[in-house]
């Protein structure tokens, strides 16, 4: 199986900050990495596919970057309504692995 | 817009059957470019692809290994929705359980574009 394992496990940012969470696969996954957004009590909700590209909707502000075992979704400039649980997962292989989290909070 | 809805019971006893169905609008459960999936998030596991089913001709199921022996995922046409059964539930299938469309796709799996509400499951006497 694929692990996905993510960092931090929590971020403490401010409105207006930019922020970067990382995603590290244990083997290559190629480009095949979405990324996710779950509030408290909801599904999670897909922002990025493909590594890189944007949903269609999601701000432009959410930008994904990486290959192969490295990954990072960046936060241009948070605002209110991003602070959440981030998350990825890959699709190269059949488990389709989801990283644990990373919860970004108001600081 | 597609829409999914989830129904079913919150409590199960162990050694019972969790059985959950998803209710689809927008999307049909016989599409023949899409798949419906089950996925469950627990704190001690987080979020785990449990299974899927697919109408390509004829229907398909793929599980996940470590439920492969109890799952079962099915498609109801006539009502258009699909469900799930996970036999010999054990207090570690305690969980919020999700139903799920695929998304983007590789060749050999895909992401998920659309999730139902979710459904707290306890496995409890």
């Amino acid at each position: 199986d694929i692990q996905m394992t993510q960092f931090p496990f929590t971020l403490s940012a401010s409105v207006g900050d930019r922020v970067t969470i990382t995603c590290r696969a244990s083997q290559s996954i190629s480009n095949w990495l979405a990324w996710y957004q779950q509030k408290p009590g909801k599904a999670p909700k897909v922002l990025i596919y493909k590594a890189s590209s944007l949903v269609s909707g999601v701000p432009s502000r959410f930008s994904g970057s990486g290959s192969g075992t490295d990954f990072t979704l960046s936060i241009s400039s948070l605002q209110p309504d991003d602070f959440a649980t981030y998350y990825c997962q890959q699709y190269n292989s059949y488990s389709r692995n989801f990283g644990q989290g990373t919860k970004v909070e108001i600081k | 817009q597609v829409q999914l809805q989830q129904s079913g019971p919150r409590l199960v006893k162990p050694s019972h059957t969790l059985s959950l169905t998803c209710a689809i609008s927008g999307d049909s459960v016989s599409s023949n470019s899409v798949a419906w999936n089950w996925i469950r998030q627990s704190p001690s596991r987080g979020l785990e692809w449990l299974g899927r089913t697919y109408y390509r001709s004829r229907w398909y199921h793929e599980y996940a290994g470590s439920v492969k022996s109890r799952i079962t995922i099915n498609p109801d046409t006539a009502e258009n929705q699909f469900s799930l059964q996970l036999n010999s539930v054990t207090p570690e299938d305690t969980a919020v359980y999700y139903c799920a469309r695929d998304g983007f796709c590789s060749n050999f799996a895909c992401s998920f574009d659309y999730w139902g509400q979710g459904i707290l499951v306890t496995v409890s006497s």
